[in-house]
């Protein structure tokens, strides 16, 4: 069976740009979840998406969105990137969304903001 | 809300050795716990999770946490330590609404030869 999948491994930026992240779910999971791993901050959470609604949202800036498509794929999108925002993303999915589901991660996309 | 502490930063053990990396969390009610382990430039491997019952939890590669209530507190062990072990370990905990699990800043391991 396949794991979470993201695209692409490595991204390069100018600030002020958009980036885009994509991820792919494990077959029949329906959740996706965003997270933002920052030199020294450790994991935090941005986003979770499940059956194409945006459920729950971390303490984020609205320029960090995404979406989720009808095959449960999700998109990540960064507006005005900044500085900062230089991190590895990593997307985690879940079979359903009941109390504590395990959720499994992809290997990341490492942004690189210059 | 919830959250989670991983009090050390930096552990090194030799190789052949116990190792035990500590972990506490403080939330309202039952905490799902859960300890992942990260190898460099990887993703996130579950090894272990806790939602009730039995408080000691067995794991992949040998791994073993034990839930205590009263100290809030989730410890992950392994008896004798791999040079393969050598990784950043997470301890998190989930949450009964939201799916919003809270990780801790993390454990990285050096194994000694």
């Amino acid at each position: 069976e396949a794991g979470v999948t993201q695209s692409p491994t490595h991204l390069i930026k100018t600030r002020g740009q958009q980036a885009t992240l994509r991820c792919s779910p494990i077959s029949g999971h329906t959740s996706v979840y965003w997270y933002q791993q920052a030199l020294g901050l450790g994991l935090q959470f941005l986003l979770w998406y499940d059956e194409g609604e945006e459920r729950n949202r971390g303490n984020f800036p609205p320029r960090f969105s995404g979406r989720q498509f009808p095959n449960y794929s999700s998109e990540l999108n960064v507006n005005a990137l900044e500085l900062e925002d230089s991190a590895l993303y990593l997307c985690a999915s879940s079979e359903g969304t009941g109390a504590g589901e395990t959720q499994y991660f992809g290997p990341g996309t490492r942004l690189l903001v210059l | 809300a919830q959250s989670v502490t991983q009090p050390d930063i930096h552990i090194t053990v030799s190789e052949g050795a116990s190792l035990e990396l500590r972990c506490n969390y403080s939330y309202g009610a039952t905490p799902y716990l859960f300890w992942y382990v990260q190898s460099p430039g990887q993703g996130l491997q579950l090894l272990l999770k806790y939602f009730s019952g039995d408080t000691l939890v067995q794991g992949i590669k040998g791994f073993e946490a034990e839930f205590k209530r009263s100290q809030s507190s989730f410890n992950l062990r392994k008896p004798s330590v791999h040079w393969s072990d050598a990784a950043e370990y997470f301890c998190a905990v989930g949450t009964w609404t939201n799916n919003d699990m809270r990780f801790g800043a993390g454990t990285r391991l050096t194994v000694k030869p």
